[in-house]
């Protein structure tokens, strides 16, 4: 497809397990955001690549979080021991460069119980 | 088709110049629209909040406005500032259980000294 697209689309998971969101980019951007969103709240920046590289991880709420993109293109956003409030909505988006327009997945819905 | 389109894709402005920039949107039902600022590379903050009745919302020197009936919202800057350089992104929501999303690609505004 020509659009962001994300893996899976819901996830239900119970506390303690690990989980592992997938981002395949639009080709050729060279830029992948990912945020999260929970309920009745604004987006939340998590992390953002430029290439391979992530010049600022410090919006990742905690060590149990990790990102990673390889090869310029698929980004993975992993959760270790889940909690509760780890529940919320996990949004990438890329953008040709990093001042380019960025174009939205439509999110994994993430439940933790 | 739930869209959010937002206009001009770029702009470039004076310091001091005020600037207005557009957002129509065919999200139904209408849940909140929110505006975004984004620097490069970033987390987004949240400029504005709007829900069904309300009208006009100011922040500062942004105000925003919206129009139910024709679904535009308009994001108005006065007096700007070289800070004011960034992504504006428009975000509507959808008014269902988890409070889905929709995003449009952002106006790219640079403002010149």
């Amino acid at each position: 497809g020509a659009g962001v697209s994300q893996s899976p689309s819901n996830k239900v998971t119970e506390k303690g397990k690990d989980v592992e969101l997938r981002c395949d980019p639009i080709s050729g951007h060279t830029a992948l955001y990912w945020y999260r969103q929970s309920l009745g709240q604004g987006l939340e920046f998590l992390i953002y690549f430029q290439g391979n590289s992530a010049p600022d991880k410090s919006g990742l709420p905690s060590d149990r979080f990790s990102a990673e993109r390889t090869g310029g293109s698929v980004s993975t956003l992993t959760i270790q021991r889940t909690q509760q409030e780890d529940s919320a909505v996990y949004l990438c988006a890329s953008s040709l460069d990093a001042s380019g327009g960025q174009y939205f997945g439509p999110g994994t819905r993430l439940l933790v119980l | 088709k739930n869209q959010v389109e937002q206009s001009p894709q770029s702009l470039i402005i004076l310091e001091g110049k005020n600037c207005t920039l557009q957002c129509n949107y065919t999200v139904s039902p209408f849940s909140n629209l929110r505006w975004y600022k984004q620097d490069t590379g970033r987390g987004p903050v949240s400029l504005t909040i709007m829900t069904f009745s309300e009208n006009t919302k100011s922040n500062g020197r942004y105000t925003a406005t919206l129009d139910a009936d024709t679904k535009q919202s308009s994001l108005h800057i006065t007096a700007s500032q070289l800070s004011d350089s960034a992504s504006y992104i428009c975000v509507v929501s959808v008014k269902s259980s988890g409070d889905k999303l929709t995003f449009g690609t952002g106006t790219r505004l640079a403002v010149r000294p």
